[in-house]
């Protein structure tokens, strides 16, 4: 069965710092892997996919990694906003013949204080 | 380009009733998934519809059912309903044959249950 998990739950860093979040799953037989942002309360933003065969992917300030034989996965926030504090999470995708699924870790909530 | 839209936006029930949430995917996709997302946890897979059929399920119980008309909206029904069940139910939509797999999602439904 796989599991994401995300460490550290939750963290708070000052306005410019550079963030670094997590994400760890136990089966390495992923099809691809998304990084989303929750705002409180509302649905989920995709920033960045990864495909199995990839090793990162960059949009603007985000940039992620991911090291499917050690079943890891990091997104990079360059120089932090207070508008980037949200919680972020990542998923893990596997297709199978009758569809994809999405498992999810249980997130990252981040402050950036001005 | 209409993104996922997901009705109603919250949604207040009673032990013991049943409740239907209603999902329209975005443009041109084809496919639909429902997860159920407790309070402070990342979101559970609950099923995916395509082609109108259910074609992969999470570890729910029989309580949940859904469907998926032929313009490709889909909708979920909870039976008897449990405090637990409160939470934001998501759907999100992809294109089978877009080789990326890449899941969109709505803005969610809250539902609480007393």
């Amino acid at each position: 069965k796989q599991e994401v998990t995300q460490i550290p739950a939750a963290l708070s860093v000052p306005e410019g710092e550079n963030l670094v979040l997590n994400c760890s799953f136990t089966d390495s037989a992923i099809y691809n892997l998304q990084w989303f942002r929750q705002d409180p309360g509302k649905g989920l933003t995709s920033l960045l996919l990864i495909q199995s065969s990839q090793r990162e992917q960059t949009s603007g300030r985000l940039n992620a990694s991911l090291d499917k034989s050690s079943g890891r996965s990091t997104l990079y926030i360059a120089a932090s906003q207070p508008g980037d504090s949200a919680t972020y999470l990542c998923a893990v995708s596997v297709v199978k013949a009758a569809g994809n699924k999405l498992t999810f870790g249980g997130g990252t909530r981040v402050l950036v204080k001005p | 380009d209409a993104g996922v839209t997901q009705s109603p936006t919250h949604l207040i029930k009673t032990r013991g009733q049943q409740v239907t949430l209603r999902c329209s995917p975005k443009s041109g996709h084809d496919t639909v998934s429902w997860y159920q997302q407790a309070l402070g946890q990342g979101p559970q897979f609950i099923f995916q519809y395509y082609e109108e059929e259910e074609r992969q399920r999470g570890n729910f119980p029989d309580r949940f059912s859904g469907h998926q008309f032929p313009n490709y909206s889909s909708e979920l029904n909870v039976n008897a309903l449990l405090l637990g069940d409160s939470a934001l139910y998501l759907c999100a939509s992809n294109l089978v044959w877009q080789g990326t797999y890449e899941q969109y999602f709505g803005p969610g439904t809250r539902l609480t249950v007393t």
